[in-house]
């Protein structure tokens, strides 16, 4: 199974767009890319997905790049209610997704 | 709809007893998982099923067992806990259609052992 880098942590000012990547150097064509966040203890919550086309919904954007071997989540305007794990996650189905430590964001007023 | 539902939230168990946490959901979903976070570290997926009747091993499957008897109810039997499965787990489920990867997931049930 293809799995994602990201940094461990990142701030972003309250207000500001906030630019998560990940890099899947090793993702298959057949694979997507999932984005999901974890608040506090809370269960883990879906976000978005994609295959190799940009997608946007009323939570995020997702940019993936040409050769699918990175993407970027992008969450417009960061409220401190977005301070969450976001895990980047690739795969064929949720038999195969691999929730690696994620990526800790810290929304500051 | 009240979603997943995990019970109990929180629970404390000695080395060597047993118990069920409990998953169900009202969604109608087909697919049912349970995964376990360990402190700092992302969620490994334990065992999953695609329907009543069919479970099948994940990542860490070893002293656990599940059963699928219905639609709603995916519990999830510790046999001879031990300090490894102090853990929190997560039970999740998703529709047989729609986005393979969209897991809808519970609050989590939180076990210590000692």
């Amino acid at each position: 199974d293809a799995k994602t880098t990201q940094p461990p942590s990142m701030d972003c000012a309250e207000g500001r767009a906030a630019n998560l990547p990940c890099n899947h150097s090793t993702i298959s064509g057949n694979e997507y890319v999932y984005w999901y966040r974890q608040i506090h203890s809370q269960g883990p919550q879906y976000i978005i997905h994609g295959l190799k086309n940009n997608e946007t919904n009323e939570m995020a954007s997702l940019i993936i790049t040409e050769d699918r071997k990175s993407s970027t989540l992008i969450l417009p305007h960061a409220t401190l209610r977005d301070t969450a794990v976001y895990y980047c996650i690739v795969g064929t189905g949720a038999n195969n997704l691999f929730f690696g430590t994620g990526t800790r964001l810290t929304v500051i007023p | 709809n009240a979603g997943v539902t995990q019970t109990p939230k929180f629970r404390i168990l000695k080395i060597g007893q047993s118990m069920t946490l409990q998953c169900t959901q009202d969604m109608n979903h087909n697919y049912m998982y349970w995964y376990r976070q360990d402190p700092g570290m992302g969620l490994k997926l334990i065992y999953y099923s695609v329907g009543a009747g069919i479970t099948d091993k994940g990542e860490v499957p070893n002293g656990y067992n599940v059963s699928r008897s219905t639609t709603e109810d995916f519990p999830l039997r510790l046999e001879l806990a031990a300090p490894s499965q102090t853990s929190v787990y997560f039970c999740a489920s998703r529709p047989g259609q729609g986005v393979a990867g969209e897991l809808f997931f519970g609050e989590g049930s939180r076990l210590t052992v000692l």
